[in-house]
């Protein structure tokens, strides 16, 4: 089973609209950490944030935003006013403390951003 | 600041040759992960390492080895190369188990193309 969704396949919006990446986790363990990563098209994985289990506090960095909330397993991701090199596959994952090797990767969410 | 380091960045074999990818992880971390990522799909872990031991194996085929050495950089081995092994190979580094108080980051790719 899936541990990380991505419901939204691809997304494409108008330059500086604002748009939100949803990311749904499942996970038995307390202790947990949740990431996000960008994969532009030339393919590399440029990490965003991560975010532990205990903290649910939100995080906005500059145009990102995360909202985390336990209640409903999400952990999703805003982007303010759009920007064409936004533009990209966007990746959701988890970690598990009891199982901390790997990541779990949702199947992406491909966002595009029209000028 | 240095990083995850792959070679090569794009390899091209036939049908049944070898591949051998190599990864050299960011100065003094001591863990390292593998994961594939065909065309249009999400990374899929396939093993990794830590102080040069296994420490956890996920769908790495029985035509697939891989191995880290002293000086912590890791090779993973690929023989009887078939067409579906064509993928995007990503190396990650961490400093002790990903997700326990430290995070991975990911090299560039090592894009296999089987024909």
């Amino acid at each position: 089973a899936q541990k990380v969704t991505q419901a939204q396949t691809e997304i494409s919006v108008v330059e500086k609209e604002d748009v939100t990446l949803d990311c749904v986790y499942e996970t038995r363990d307390t202790t947990y950490y949740l990431f996000w990563y960008k994969q532009p098209p030339s393919g590399e994985l440029v990490f965003l944030i991560r975010r532990n289990s205990f903290d649910e506090q939100n995080e906005i960095s500059g145009r990102y935003s995360w909202n985390f909330q336990k209640s409903t397993s999400s952990f999703n991701f805003t982007i303010t006013a759009s920007q064409v090199v936004d533009s990209a596959v966007y990746f959701c994952a988890l970690s598990e403390a009891n199982t901390g090797n790997q990541f779990y990767f949702g199947t992406g969410t491909s966002l595009t951003v029209i000028p | 600041a240095a990083g995850v380091i792959q070679s090569p960045r794009h390899l091209i074999k036939e049908k049944r040759e070898t591949a051998t990818l190599k990864c050299y992880p960011i100065p003094r971390h001591d863990t390292v992960y593998w994961y594939q990522q065909g065309p249009g799909q999400d990374p899929q872990f396939l093993i990794s390492f830590y102080e040069k031991m296994q420490s956890d194996k996920g769908s790495i085929p029985d035509r697939f080895s891989a191995q880290q050495f002293s000086d912590y950089h890791s090779e993973l081995n690929m023989s009887s190369l078939e067409l579906g092994d064509s993928a995007l190979y990503f190396c990650a580094s961490s400093l002790g188990l990903s997700g326990r108080n430290t995070e991975a980051f990911f090299g560039q790719g090592t894009r296999l193309t089987v024909v």
